[in-house]
């Protein structure tokens, strides 16, 4: 058990499809953060969130929608994806920077 | 651009041998510096970092890093290894008063009993 949860742990979707990733935090931290890691490639910071208010949104296409309400949880709406969206997504939290926790993650298909 | 670089992409190791692995970074101001690894099917888990005061940081599992400003670099090293530590090893950097963690592209460590 990490500390950081993410829900679904594996998805398959359509490209026409809407559906959202969760991710909650029981470390009490101030931050959260979605990744996306691909086969060969580093990971890609997506949006951070600090003290709910979003401070990073690393040029994320539009289909990809954050959503936090409150410090402990962590949402990532998707619609019409595509194929080349399929990875794994990471949520991680942290506290004034002193190292992230990750969760599980997400391993996402997009047919 | 800020960057984060793994030379070593698959490492191959006996039991028992040495380890280092190698990362650069590019941009010269202050850093927080970290080793992640990734177990098979496990998820991220940070194994050691820097912040400041002495250069060699020690982590979990007898991992050690060393932190060398002049060649902007941290890498991570173990006198030696064992089958279990068969993993991907990410070093990442956080950039001062950015919320932004930078990760290298991995390193695969493959250690034979």
């Amino acid at each position: 058990e990490t500390g950081v949860t993410q829900t679904p742990r594996h998805l398959v979707m359509g490209m026409t499809n809407k559906k959202s990733l969760k991710c909650e935090q029981h470390l009490g931290h101030n931050a959260m953060y979605w990744y996306k890691q691909s086969a060969k490639k580093p990971l890609e910071l997506m949006f951070v969130y600090n003290f709910k208010e979003q401070t990073e949104n690393n040029s994320v296409p539009s289909r990809f929608s954050p959503e936090c309400p409150n410090s402990s949880h962590l949402f990532l709406h998707l619609h019409t994806l595509q194929p080349e969206d399929s990875a794994l997504y990471l949520c991680a939290s942290s506290q004034d920077g002193q190292g992230q926790f990750f969760g599980p993650g997400t391993r996402l298909t997009v047919l | 651009a800020q960057s984060v670089s793994q030379h070593n992409h698959h490492v191959i190791l006996s039991e028992a041998a040495s380890l280092e692995l190698g990362c650069n970074y590019s941009y010269g101001g202050t850093v927080n510096l970290f080793w992640y690894v990734q177990y098979p099917g496990q998820h991220l888990q940070l194994l050691l970092k820097y912040f400041s005061g002495d250069p060699l940081v020690k982590g979990i599992k007898g991992f050690e890093a060393e932190f060398i400003k002049s060649k902007f670099s941290f890498n991570l090293r173990k006198p030696s290894v064992q089958w279990s530590d068969t993993a991907e090893y990410f070093c990442a950097v956080k950039f001062y008063n950015t919320d932004k963690l930078i990760f290298g592209t991995g390193t695969r460590l493959q250690v034979f009993p």
